[in-house]
């Protein structure tokens, strides 16, 4: 199965600051047809996650340009720009690159 | 708009079974994929599979072989995940969630095993 490896964020992180959340595959996501199977989502306490970028850095309908993804290979980032009170929660990490699916751990991410 | 409306909250006993419920509406039930999402308490997530519910092929984490039976009813435009032989590591909160990308996601369904 691929490993997935996020990094911690140095919390709290103050509002209105620059955070990037890290994420490392044990195999490269790359396939055949070209794209990064990277997906990033964002859950909130009690709440379903919620998608925010796939294909490493295709933001989803509805998502704030604030969040943006980037990477290739084994290595990505999520930088959430302008942190904001909404954007506290816990942030994963997903490979769909091949079978079985599988999760980073999460990265929490809290507000001063 | 999309949907994924998920049965209620369940407690079973351990070695019984279960079967919760993702009813879909707002799209064409049949031509998505429906995946099922396992998270135990205060842990991360875990991909169980998929089902195809056009023709019913499935997809299986092979950790839940066994564990985790999809099926998918095209007349109610219901998905849906049996759990067996359930113990006290099958308690959890599960989510079906729509491809492509997991954009649209159930209320998720808590299970919890018990005597």
């Amino acid at each position: 199965d691929i490993v997935m490896t996020q990094g911690a964020l140095p919390n709290p992180v103050p509002s209105g600051e620059s955070a990037s959340i890290t994420c490392r595959s044990s195999k490269s996501l790359v396939y055949k047809d070209g794209k990064t199977y990277l997906n990033w989502f964002l859950q909130r306490p009690g709440q379903s996650p919620q998608l925010l970028t796939y294909w490493t850095s295709t933001r989803a309908s509805g998502v704030s340009e604030r969040f943006s993804g980037s990477g290739s290979g084994t290595y990505f980032t999520l930088k959430i720009s302008r942190v904001r009170a909404e954007d506290a929660g816990v942030y994963y990490c997903q490979q769909v690159r091949e079978y079985p699916y599988t999760f980073g751990a999460g990265t929490k991410l809290e507000l001063k | 708009q999309v949907q994924l409306q998920q049965s209620g909250a369940e407690l079973v006993k351990p070695g019984s079974s279960v079967k919760i419920s993702c009813k879909a509406s707002g799209y064409t039930f049949t031509s998505y994929d429906m995946h099922w999402i396992k998270q135990q308490p205060g842990n991360g997530l875990e991909w169980i599979g998929w089902i195809y519910p056009g023709n019913g092929n499935t997809k299986y984490n092979q950790k839940f072989n066994g564990k985790a039976t999809l099926t998918a009813d095209k007349s109610s435009s219901t998905a849906y995940m049996q759990l067996s032989s359930l113990t006290s590591e099958d308690s959890a909160v599960y989510f079906c969630a729509r491809s492509p990308n997991y954009y649209y996601w159930g209320q998720g369904t808590l299970v919890t095993v018990s005597s």
